[in-house]
């Protein structure tokens, strides 16, 4: 099996601009997570998916960031517009319900 | 408020050094205590699933227990290469697949 699969893997833009993390979970998974990591507040949830349907969204920061599941094999986790402040590290990991979560290798987004 | 707290945050030990990791919580109520490795520029990697006070699992050099409280990741004769962030994080009851992340512990081992 491929692993979660995270694309790009790299990102730098300029304040202002719209931003979108791409996430293919791994194939049989029916839970999707996107995760945010930085030095000060290590490893955050921000919204995760059951069956395609977002379950909890309470650590998305605010209305700039915007996720989504059209179906099982893609997510999407949008910023727009984007700050200085979102520059991190987003992870995707996907599970069968209730079991380990699969991290991808991450996007080191930075906005300047 | 769910808490999860890892102690020490960094640690520095000689290979063949064995030492524990502790990972203590303060939550409502707890479904299963799950162990993660990562790597510098990586995504963390899946160690062991904990579920019940009592409980042990192995894997390799590591050793991961389990108390009402807090779970300990022992780490038996260590090598260069088990130097990594260790995660511990916790999956509530009820509360679907979520999982609440302590900050990690920073392991160096040195030959």
């Amino acid at each position: 099996d491929a692993g979660v699969i995270q694309s790009p893997r790299h990102e730098v833009t300029e304040m202002g601009q719209e931003v979108t993390l791409r996430c293919k979970p791994i194939s049989g998974h029916n839970s999707l997570f996107w995760y945010r990591q930085t030095m000060m507040r290590g490893l955050e949830l921000l919204i995760y998916f059951n069956n395609n349907v977002p379950i909890d969204d309470s650590g998305m920061p605010e209305d700039r960031f915007s996720a989504k599941m059209p179906n099982a094999s893609f997510s999407t986790l949008k910023i727009q517009p984007s700050e200085p402040r979102d520059s991190a590290v987003y992870f995707c990991a996907s599970s069968i319900q209730g079991d380990e979560q699969y991290f991808g290798p991450g996007t080191r987004l930075t906005v300047t | 408020e769910d808490q999860v707290t890892q102690s020490p945050e960094a640690l520095r030990l000689q290979e063949g050094e064995s030492s524990s990791l502790n990972c203590s919580y303060t939550v409502s109520g707890l479904r299963g205590l799950f162990w993660y490795r990562q790597d510098p520029g990586k995504g963390p990697e899946f160690l062991f699933t904990l579920y019940s006070a009592g409980e042990e699992k192995e894997k390799e050099r590591l050793k991961a227990t389990l108390t009402k409280k807090e779970s300990f990741l022992h780490i038996t004769a260590p090598k260069p290469e088990d130097s990594a962030t260790y995660l511990c994080a916790v999956q509530l009851r009820g509360g679907y697949n979520k999982l609440i992340f302590g900050a990690g512990t920073r392991l160096a081992v040195h030959p």
